[in-house]
């Protein structure tokens, strides 16, 4: 079964400041796709930016990047300039390669300082 | 409107009820899916639904059930609660590829006494 590791339950970065959060994932499959979904004190899931695996451009979503190191396995999330309304929980999720099923990391708790 | 819904979004019962949680959806799609939080375990999928004929078990589905009574309605039923059934419960639809994004319901807190 795939599984999806984030390391980090916890961190905190200061406003305006640039923070990466953490995924590795393992699988089997050569063409499969990676999501970061973000979770506010709402509790309401926010899909905040995906990547697909056959593509080497690493994905962008305004202040959202991703570094997508296929060989590695690893998806970690690049929040640059960042505001108070980032802090979050942020989920990695994976696909199982073509299953159309997600599989969700643990979380990372992020806060943000003002 | 929301296009996605779940009621009751609190629910407090007792071990050995029966428990309802029932989802709408205004997307028009097709895929609709079940999962369960837990602090620090992440989200984990209960049950999913492909179309309206089509129901699959997911990873945590023993003591739950699903019904799929239309396209925009996938309702989970826990038929007994126990006190470990107390979680976060969040309803999903997604269109026809999983690329497409799946989109949450605002939760049902459930706590089984």
């Amino acid at each position: 079964a795939q599984t999806v590791t984030q390391s980090q339950p916890e961190m905190s970065v200061q406003e305006a400041e640039t923070v990466t959060l953490s995924c590795t994932y393992d699988t089997s499959e050569s063409d499969y796709y990676l999501f970061w979904y973000k979770q506010p004190p709402s509790r309401q899931m926010i899909l905040v930016i995906r990547q697909e695996a056959y593509k080497q451009q690493n994905a962008t979503e305004n202040r959202f990047s991703v570094n997508f190191q296929k060989a590695a396995k690893s998806f970690s999330l690049k929040i640059s300039d960042s505001q108070l309304g980032d802090a979050a929980m942020y989920f990695c999720a994976s696909d199982q390669g073509g299953s159309e099923k997600l599989v969700f990391g643990k979380g990372t708790k992020l806060t943000v300082n003002p | 409107d929301a296009d996605v819904t779940q009621t009751p979004r609190n629910r407090i019962t007792k071990t050995g009820k029966r428990i309802m949680l029932e989802c709408s959806q205004t997307k028009g799609h097709d895929r609709m899916y079940w999962y369960r939080q837990d602090p620090g375990l992440g989200l984990r999928l209960i049950y999913y639904s492909f179309d309206v004929k089509d129901i699959n078990k997911g990873e945590i589905s023993d003591g739950y059930s699903v019904s799929r009574q239309a396209q925009a309605k996938f309702s989970l039923s826990l038929e007994s609660a126990i006190p470990n059934q107390t979680a976060l419960y969040f309803c999903a639809t997604s269109g026809s590829s999983l690329i497409d994004t799946q989109y949450f319901g605002p939760g049902t807190r459930l706590t089984v006494l």
